[in-house]
């Protein structure tokens, strides 16, 4: 079955220093995701993208955040300089074309800022 | 946020039992519906999905959606060990992309 796939699994990082996370959605997907989830916290949307463009933000989806589908098959989400409260698992997620398609979830990495 | 509230439990069932894990939410735009099955270090997985008000039935799992007391839950029958995970619930509404999701009920089915 194809999945969500993601890169890497687990990331430490020095506070100020820029992380970029990797996914490779379902091939076929036009609707990518990128989700985090503090421990101990709920899931949390930070942004969608479609047709190469961010189609929706949330909040936290601040300046230091950017995302990017850099070929046909990758989807990026880059932190310029990270702070310790970045520190969370961060989910990507894609859907297919249609109104309510649902998002299939990748494995996730763990983003530790040191 | 509190879009979707989710009793965290844990829970604990002998192999066999029906389980319930329920969830409630607020906003009444809500129109998707999602349970998503999350083992330790891995991704949520999707296990039901609904549209609007009603049953869905897929094996052993019954998820049902009563929006008129914007409720949302999913039954589990015959439970087995391997059905021990973290339970989430999820919604979102037509025309917006993101899923609110619940704090997650952690499952444990004693063999």
């Amino acid at each position: 079955e194809p999945e969500v796939t993601q890169t890497p699994s687990h990331q430490v990082t020095q506070m100020g220093q820029e992380v970029i996370l990797r996914c490779v959605p379902i091939s076929n997907h036009l609707y990518f995701y990128w989700y985090r989830q503090i421990l101990g916290q709920k899931v949390e949307f930070l942004v969608s993208f479609y047709n190469n463009e961010i189609s929706e933000k949330s909040e936290i989806f601040d300046d230091q955040f950017s995302v990017e589908r850099p070929d046909g098959s990758n989807f990026t989400l880059k932190i310029r300089s990270t702070k310790l409260e970045d520190s969370a698992m961060y989910f990507c997620a894609s859907s297919g074309a249609g109104i309510g398609q649902p998002q299939h979830f990748g494995d996730g990495t763990r983003l530790s800022i040191l | 946020q509190k879009e979707v509230e989710q009793d965290p439990g844990p829970l604990s069932v002998p192999e066999g039992a029906i389980v319930s894990l329920n969830c409630t939410y607020s906003n009444s735009a809500f129109q998707y519906f999602m349970w998503y099955r999350q083992y330790s270090r891995k991704g949520p997985e999707l296990l039901m999905y609904t549209y609007s008000s009603g049953n869905k039935e897929d094996g052993r799992f019954t998820a049902q959606v009563d929006k008129s007391s914007k409720y949302i839950s999913l039954f589990i029958r015959d439970s087995q060990p391997s059905d021990s995970a973290t339970y989430l619930c999820a919604a979102y509404q037509t025309g917006a992309n993101n899923l609110f999701f619940g704090t997650g009920t952690r499952l444990t089915v004693i063999p």
